[in-house]
């Protein structure tokens, strides 16, 4: 299985400054055929599912705020969030859908400092 | 628009067993693959399963292999999941899920989720 591990598992910011949080696989999710890295970022606030952010790990969802941004490729991939709104405050989760089964990172817990 | 709802959830023994039930609508539900995902009270997700358009390609986490079966049935636009030999460790939210995309990609879609409690 892919192991995903995130960092840190806790960050607090300080609202309008930038979040960055990290996520490592244990094996490259770059599919060469289509040039695509198979990594998704989800934020989940307490009592709700969790949201999809980022896909294809840079491609943001419909509807998110462009404060949110994913970069990286193969095995490291970042989320930055830009100006730390107080709506941002959530558990954020990076996941693989590369390969079976489709492992999530272990969570960054994000708040306001 | 796309709605996902669970039904099934509940309390049941140790070595018990559930059903649970996601509604689909908003979609044409036999052109999707759909996934079962979980998540243990106060910890993270675990993707368990999912199930062709067709059922004919079906993935089961090695933590529910043999215990959990998933299946769908396209003219109710429904997709299910049986869980067997239930455990403690089984305690968690199960969401039904789908992705952006008719094949493999991230999950857009979740339903609001259905608790299981395994307790005795």
């Amino acid at each position: 299985d892919t192991v995903m591990t995130q960092s840190p598992d806790s960050l607090a910011v300080s609202l309008g400054e930038r979040a960055t949080i990290n996520c490592k696989s244990s094996q490259s999710v770059f599919y060469t055929s289509n040039n695509k890295n198979y990594l998704a970022w989800y934020q989940q606030k307490p009592g709700q599912p969790p949201k999809l952010l980022i896909y294809w790990a840079s491609t943001r969802e419909s509807g998110v705020p462009d404060r949110f941004s994913g970069s990286g490729s193969g095995t490291d991939f970042t989320l930055t969030i830009s100006s730390l709104q107080a709506e941002d405050v959530a558990v954020y989760y990076c996941q693989q859908y590369f390969s079976t089964p489709y492992t999530f990172g272990q969570g960054t817990n994000l708040e306001i400092k | 628009q796309v709605q996902l709802v669970e039904s099934g959830g509940g309390l049941v023994k140790p070595g018990g067993s559930l059903r649970l039930s996601c509604a689909a609508s908003g979609f044409t539900f036999s052109d999707y693959y759909m996934s079962w995902i979980r998540q243990a009270p106060g910890k993270g997700l675990e993707w368990l399963s999912y199930i062709s358009g067709s059922a004919d390609i079906i993935y089961y986490a090695d933590s529910v292999k043999g215990r959990f079966a998933i299946s769908r049935d396209n003219a109710k636009k429904s997709l299910y999941l049986q869980l067997n030999s239930l455990r403690a460790e089984d305690t968690a939210v199960y969401y039904c899920a789908r992705a952006a995309v008719p094949g493999v990609g991230a999950t857009l879609y979740w339903g609001q989720g259905a608790l299981v409690t395994v307790s005795s």
